[in-house]
């Protein structure tokens, strides 16, 4: 079966350039999570979904970052501009429990993104 | 906000140890979880708790929710290279769905 599906799985970019991450989560899974990884913060949570619905988006970390749920199967995450302090691995991760209960997540394999 | 302290933040052992490492909550948590993350990808689910006191084993793993619910621990004994990798705990309060994690224990194993 398939798991958690991001692309791409790296990207390097320039300051200032916009940049999308994308997610297929488990079929079937009705959260979805984006986390972000840096060896300074550790893994943050930025954002999630119940039933394509945005939840919480206190983790957002400013107005340059954005996400988008349009479908029970993709979600993006997207930063523009990029700055440098924005280099991390951004994980995708779904759920199968919804609102109300919390459920194990399944991990991507992430996205590291890199901004010169 | 919740936080979760993770301990110890690296260990070095030899194959054959046995490895422990704690986490601990500032507030009560009714979830906690622990996965572990290879280099390149992203973390996997070990073992999930739901009750305090409740003492659970995957392998050669165990892992306890603290009665106080304020802590879990997670075991892992007679260590093989395969366990190397970042181990970290993960929780919730009540209510909350999102989890909070630790900052990870780093295993490294020398064979």
């Amino acid at each position: 079966d398939a798991g958690v599906i991001q692309s791409p799985r790296h990207e390097v970019t320039e300051m200032g350039q916009e940049v999308t991450l994308r997610c297929k989560p488990i079929s079937g899974h009705n959260s979805l999570f984006w986390y972000r990884q840096t060896m300074m913060r550790g893994l943050e949570l930025l954002i999630y979904f119940n039933n394509n619905v945005p939840i919480d988006d206190s983790g957002m970390p400013e107005d340059r970052f954005s996400a988008k749920m349009p479908n029970a199967s993709f979600s993006t995450l997207k930063i523009q501009p990029s700055e440098p302090r924005d280099s991390a691995v951004y994980f995708c991760a779904s759920s199968p429990r919804g609102t109300g209960a919390t459920g194990e997540l399944f991990f991507g394999e992430g996205s590291r993104l890199t901004v010169l | 906000g919740q936080q979760l302290n993770q301990s110890p933040q690296s260990m070095f052992i030899q194959e054959g140890e046995d490895v422990s490492m704690n986490c601990t909550s500032s507030s009560i948590f009714n979830t906690w979880l622990w996965y572990k993350q290879d280099p390149g990808e992203g973390p996997v689910l070990l073992i999930a708790l739901y009750k305090a006191g409740e003492l659970t084993s995957n392998g050669r793993l165990t892992a306890q929710f603290g009665i106080t619910r304020k802590d879990s621990f997670l075991n892992i004994s007679a260590s093989i290279p395969s366990d190397v990798g970042i181990y970290f705990c993960a929780g919730s309060g009540q209510g909350a769905q999102k989890l909070v994690f630790g900052q990870g224990t780093r295993l490294t194993i020398n064979p």
